[in-house]
């Protein structure tokens, strides 16, 4: 079945370090790829997300994610992070094996120490 | 506005009691979903459906129940044989194609249950 993996559960930054959590998914074929994030106390919300063409997706303060088909990634990146972006990072998959299911990953906590 | 609505945020129930979640959504959206939400976990799918009238265990559907008897209605009932049922609850739709822009699913505000 189709699953997705974080590598970090918790990272703990300082406000201008720059940010890269890992994700991967299990099968290939065609599929739809998704950053999620989850402020305290709020709503989840899509921070950015891939479908077909460039490989490099920007999204929302200053995210972005390259999917990478060869290594089934879709890593998120930031190049300096903010007190504000401390929040829960989802990463998610529809397609493939799921169908139109999105599968969620476990989560990464990220801390930005002011 | 176009969105999720859930309801109530907040959930407080006795053990052996039955208690049902409301998911509503106005996006025209085919196909709701209902995942938990526990620390560490991620979110984890109960149920889904995919049109009126049909639904699908998700992994984690023991001890929950759904119907779909509307398209912007997904109810969810967690039952006294959910041995765990202390949790954040959401309620999800989305377009069930895969290919094109707008695929992505939508998120409500959640419900959280507290069993006492």
């Amino acid at each position: 079945a189709q699953s997705v993996s974080q590598h970090n559960h918790h990272v703990i930054l300082s406000e201008a370090a720059s940010l890269e959590l890992g994700c991967n998914y299990s099968y290939g074929g065609t599929v739809n790829l998704f950053w999620y994030v989850q402020y305290p106390g709020q709503h989840l919300q899509l921070l950015l997300k891939y479908f077909s063409g460039d490989p490099l997706v920007k999204g929302i303060k200053g995210f972005e994610a390259e999917f990478i088909k060869s290594k089934f990634s879709f890593n998120l990146r930031k190049p300096s992070v903010q007190w504000s972006d401390t929040a829960e990072y989802f990463c998610a998959v529809k397609g493939g094996t799921g169908g139109f299911k999105t599968i969620f990953g476990a989560g990464t906590r990220l801390f930005v120490k002011a | 506005d176009g969105g999720i609505t859930q309801s109530p945020k907040y959930l407080f129930r006795k053990e052996g009691q039955n208690v049902t979640l409301s998911c509503e959504q106005n996006l025209n959206h085919d196909a709701m979903y209902w995942y938990r939400q526990d620390p560490g976990q991620g979110l984890r799918l109960i149920y889904y459906s995919q049109i009126v009238n049909d639904f699908q265990k998700g992994d984690i559907a023991e001890g929950y129940s759904v119907s779909r008897e509307k398209k912007e209605s997904f109810p969810l009932t967690v039952t006294s044989a959910q041995k765990n049922p202390t949790a954040f609850y959401l309620c999800a739709s989305s377009h069930t194609r895969i290919r094109g822009w707008d695929t992505e699913a939508f998120f409500g505000q959640g419900t959280r249950l507290t069993v006492v």
